[in-house]
């Protein structure tokens, strides 16, 4: 079954809404990742994180790593239309890699 | 610095029928992942590379997937035959060490259709 699992599964914000997104793994990650990939295009890597209970930001992105090394979370302030996209973490439940299901963001101008 | 090449950016070809992708990854990188990617799902690991050695291909069909990196460098995925299933995005990265640690880059990937 899904090692990493993501909620929502899709997300519709007005512009000016934040927007979280969240990721859960069945068993306990070295660090995790997340990734963007916009409609039609690839994954691009957004940012990495490797403590537990680390928190990280990019201007309006925030990431989280839980204490526990079993969940995260990305939280954008004030969408723009330029956040459209899908935002999958990543990491290694285990010996293989993974990405997550993804949540789709789409982003009402 | 050059990103990580794919060819070709689409095919289509019928069920039974083969088919091959090829990758060259960023220069310097030792790490080289194939991906599949399904229209609405997340990208799936089908296998990694460091150098020309096999991490991982657990998650790869090997009854009809077949992958090499023969000279460390640029890798081959093959498909024969090709099933309906196989309809997906298939996306090669690569990352100068083992994945787990280092940020991966994507390629454009491939789509392929299998009628």
């Amino acid at each position: 079954g899904q090692q990493v699992m993501q909620i929502p599964q899709y997300q519709h914000v007005q512009e000016g809404e934040d927007f979280t997104t969240y990721c859960n793994s069945s068993t306990t990650l070295s660090n995790i990742q997340w990734y963007k990939q916009r409609p039609g295009g690839h994954p691009v890597f957004l940012i990495q994180l490797v403590k537990s209970g680390e928190v990280k930001k990019q201007k309006r992105l925030t990431f989280q790593f839980g204490e526990a090394k079993k969940n995260s979370s990305l939280h954008i302030t004030a969408t723009q239309t330029t956040d459209v996209g899908t935002y999958f973490c990543a990491g290694y439940p285990g010996n293989q890699f993974y990405f997550g299901t993804g949540t789709s963001l789409t982003v009402i101008p | 610095e050059a990103g990580v090449a794919q060819s070709p950016r689409y095919k289509i070809i019928e069920k039974r029928q083969s088919v091959a992708f090829w990758c060259n990854p960023i220069s310097g990188h030792a790490t080289l992942y194939w991906y599949q990617q399904i229209l609405g799902q997340g990208p799936k690991l089908l296998i990694q590379f460091q150098n020309n050695g096999v991490v991982d291909d657990s998650q790869l069909p090997k009854d009809r997937f077949s992958a090499e990196r023969l000279k460390g460098v640029d890798s081959t995925l093959k498909i024969q035959p090709a099933k309906l299933e196989d309809s997906a995005v298939y996306l090669c990265a690569s990352s100068l060490d083992r994945g787990g640690t280092d940020t991966q880059y994507f390629g454009p990937g491939t789509r392929l259709t299998v009628l």
